[in-house]
């Protein structure tokens, strides 16, 4: 089993959409863990931390669930902006990336 | 990213070929990590350095490939004996800060192996 997985899409969704994304990790002793977005032939940046008791920035909002292992992210009124790849990274003791969920949002 | 600079850009060579790929981080970072992206494909972790501690090497795929940082600082990969399934992007990202696990990424150093 991959440490980190990820649904690789892609996901199709209209503008306006709203769309979320999962993502599971084996190592129970992980301590933090974050959505990087990666625009194509870019190097990966990051979106957002993710909290235990959740958190939302604007129309993206992260979530954790440590009994079953998993991170999510929401994305609201989704723009043709946000067609990007998501990865999840898994922080047990060095950084674990996922191979990413694409989004294609389109008119 | 600022703050990172990785080089060469772009480098094709011959299979059977050694080439080192160099990663200059802005001072005061706190750990360097370098990972593997192919084609299509998510962020594979090869390797990272923390502080004066020994390196992390669990992620290298084989003997071929070695890393080292300077200094403190500038960091460079080397693969030996290049093979085609070593084209990728190499990824060098470093952490700033002490306590914070957020990554900065290098523009990152595609290599195709003929």
């Amino acid at each position: 089993r991959k440490e980190v997985e990820q649904d690789p899409g892609p996901f199709n969704v209209p503008e306006g959409a709203t769309v979320a994304f999962n993502c599971t990790y084996s190592n129970s002793a992980s301590q933090s863990f974050f959505w990087y977005r990666q625009d194509c032939r870019k190097e990966p940046k990051l979106l957002m931390s993710v909290y235990s008791s959740g958190n939302e920035d604007g129309r993206f909002t992260a979530q954790l669930n440590r009994a079953s292992q998993y991170i999510s992210l929401l994305i609201r009124d989704s723009k043709l902006s946000d067609s990007a790849t998501y990865l999840c990274v898994v922080n047990p003791d060095k950084l674990i990336f996922g191979t990413g969920t694409r989004l294609q949002v389109f008119p | 990213g600022a703050g990172v600079s990785q080089s060469p850009s772009n480098k094709v060579t011959e299979k059977g070929k050694d080439v080192e790929l160099r990663c200059d981080p802005i001072s005061g970072h706190t750990a360097l990590y370098w990972y593997r992206q192919s084609l299509g494909q998510g962020l594979e972790f090869l390797i990272y350095f923390q502080g004066n501690s020994a390196p992390d090497k669990s992620g290298l795929p084989s003997d071929r490939f070695s890393a080292e940082r300077t200094g403190g600082s500038v960091s460079t990969l080397t693969i030996q004996r290049t093979q085609q399934e070593d084209s990728a992007v190499y990824l060098c990202a470093i952490k700033r800060g002490s306590g914070a696990n957020v990554l900065t990424f290098g523009a990152g150093s595609r290599l195709t192996v003929l």
